[in-house]
């Protein structure tokens, strides 16, 4: 167990330009999440994947925003046309689900931090 | 909607001090509830979890008990370390979903 892998780790860019973000899950693991933490908040849900079928997303994940998982392996999150206000830590985590019941326990990657100046 | 409330930090203790971090949550149903830690400069850690009424959860040191007649599930722990500083933060995944919903976190500093 390697542990959830994210790239880059810092990410700077300017304003308008298009930034892509890589999660590698826990090898096993079938769901994939997306998260985004600002500073002095707690993290905000995205989107999640079952394998490679995304099938939640949240209000917060603007049209700028496109998630793949083309593989069910790692994941991809692009922001195109970045703004000021995209500037966060991206978080990917990772999870077993098997049926309907269970705490799921999420796994979390080191994140990316995404300034756009 | 789903809401989970935690105290507001800093909390500052000194080596040794009995820690409560209370939270609160909002939420239909038998949610599972969750404690991650987050160290600086590192991604949250997963520190202990519950999954109905009653449940304690425990890991190093660390307790929290799923008060569904309270809406709670409080972090303690008996005797605080340095090593201990971090921002907690209290989540809770809803019966009926997958994404969690977290608390805006409860920064930690312990003192020797």
């Amino acid at each position: 167990d390697t542990g959830v892998s994210q790239d880059p780790r810092h990410k700077i860019t300017k304003r308008g330009q298009n930034v892509t973000f890589r999660c590698d899950p826990i090898s096993e693991h079938n769901r994939l999440y997306w998260y985004r933490q600002t500073l002095g908040q707690g993290p905000e849900f995205l989107t999640y994947f079952q394998n490679e079928a995304q099938l939640e997303k949240s209000r917060l994940l603007s049209d700028r925003f496109s998630a793949e998982r083309p593989k069910g392996s790692f994941s991809t999150l692009e922001i195109q046309r970045t703004e000021q206000g995209d500037s966060a830590m991206y978080l990917c985590a990772s999870s077993l689900v098997r049926g309907r019941r269970g705490p799921y326990e999420q796994y979390f990657g080191p994140g990316t931090r995404l300034t756009v100046t | 909607g789903n809401s989970v409330t935690q105290m507001e930090g800093p909390v500052t203790l000194s080596e040794e001090a009995f820690l409560t971090i209370n939270c609160t949550y909002t939420a239909t149903g038998y949610p599972s509830l969750f404690w991650y830690v987050q160290y600086p400069g590192e991604g949250l850690q997963l520190l202990l979890k519950a999954t109905k009424a009653d449940d304690k959860g425990s890991n190093k040191g660390f307790e929290a008990t799923y008060r569904k007649e309270t809406t709670s599930f409080h972090l303690e722990k008996g005797s605080v370390q340095v090593s201990d500083s971090a921002v907690y933060f209290c989540a809770l995944r809803p019966t009926s979903g997958y994404a969690l919903n977290f608390g805006k976190g409860t920064s930690l500093l312990v003192t020797p």
